[in-house]
């Protein structure tokens, strides 16, 4: 059964870039989508985007401009930047499998919490 | 942007029915998932493309999609299905979640 595990710091000072990955265990990254997902602490859900193993990208369009998805499959996991961060995106941030077939997130990571402050 | 609209809470007394609707713009013309969150962990897939069931998911939950509004219901609710549900769907390819609805078993 695949795991994702997400990992990087858990603080990041206003204005600097947040990073974050995650990594594949028990199944290639070779095939479906990857994707992030955050949630404010006593929040909802909020989609952040997808990469496929190619390299192809979808980003959410509130988040677009701030947000770049790489992949690295030598090393079956995927990264998330987010640049110019401010409080607002203090959250959890989540890694999940979106099935290519199917459209839904069916494997999660634990989450990591990534606080911004000064 | 879209919006998928939930009520914030649901109670229901062990063994009975709760009901969660979620609504959007002509949301039955697009397939709907359900995802439960338990405190401190990552969401679950409990239903998806409107009305199936992942392997594992107990029989009673069952959901349907019509009109602007989709329904998860959970019949004959255990304790252990107290957790925030959130609907999610697909418009021009951007993933949207619900406001989710944290249910109560009491």
């Amino acid at each position: 059964q695949v795991q994702l595990q997400e990992s990087g710091p858990g603080l990041v000072k206003p204005s600097e870039t947040l990073s974050l990955t995650c990594t594949v265990s028990g199944g290639s990254i070779n095939s479906h989508y990857w994707s992030w997902i955050r949630q404010p602490p006593g929040k909802g859900l909020e989609w952040i985007g997808h990469i496929y193993y190619s390299g192809s990208t979808n980003y959410n369009p509130s988040l677009k401009s701030r947000v770049t998805m790489s992949v690295d499959t030598s090393n079956n996991q995927f990264s998330l930047k987010v640049n110019s961060v401010a409080a607002a995106d203090t959250a959890v941030y989540y890694c999940a499998r979106m099935s290519a077939y199917n459209s839904y997130f069916d494997s999660w990571g634990q989450g990591a919490l990534v606080s911004v402050s000064s | 942007s879209y919006e998928l609209t939930q009520p914030p809470s649901v109670s229901v007394s062990p063994g009975q029915t709760a009901s969660i609707t979620c609504s959007g713009d002509t949301l039955a013309e697009k397939y709907v998932y359900w995802y439960q969150q338990r405190p401190g962990r990552p969401p679950l897939l409990v239903i998806y493309e409107d009305k199936k069931r992942p392997s594992g998911i107990p029989v009673r939950f069952s959901a349907s999609n019509s009109g602007n509004t989709a329904t998860l219901t959970i019949s004959g609710a255990q304790t252990m299905d107290e957790a925030d549900y959130y609907c999610q769907a697909w418009d021009s390819n951007t993933g949207v979640f619900g406001t989710g609805t944290k249910v109560t078993v009491l």
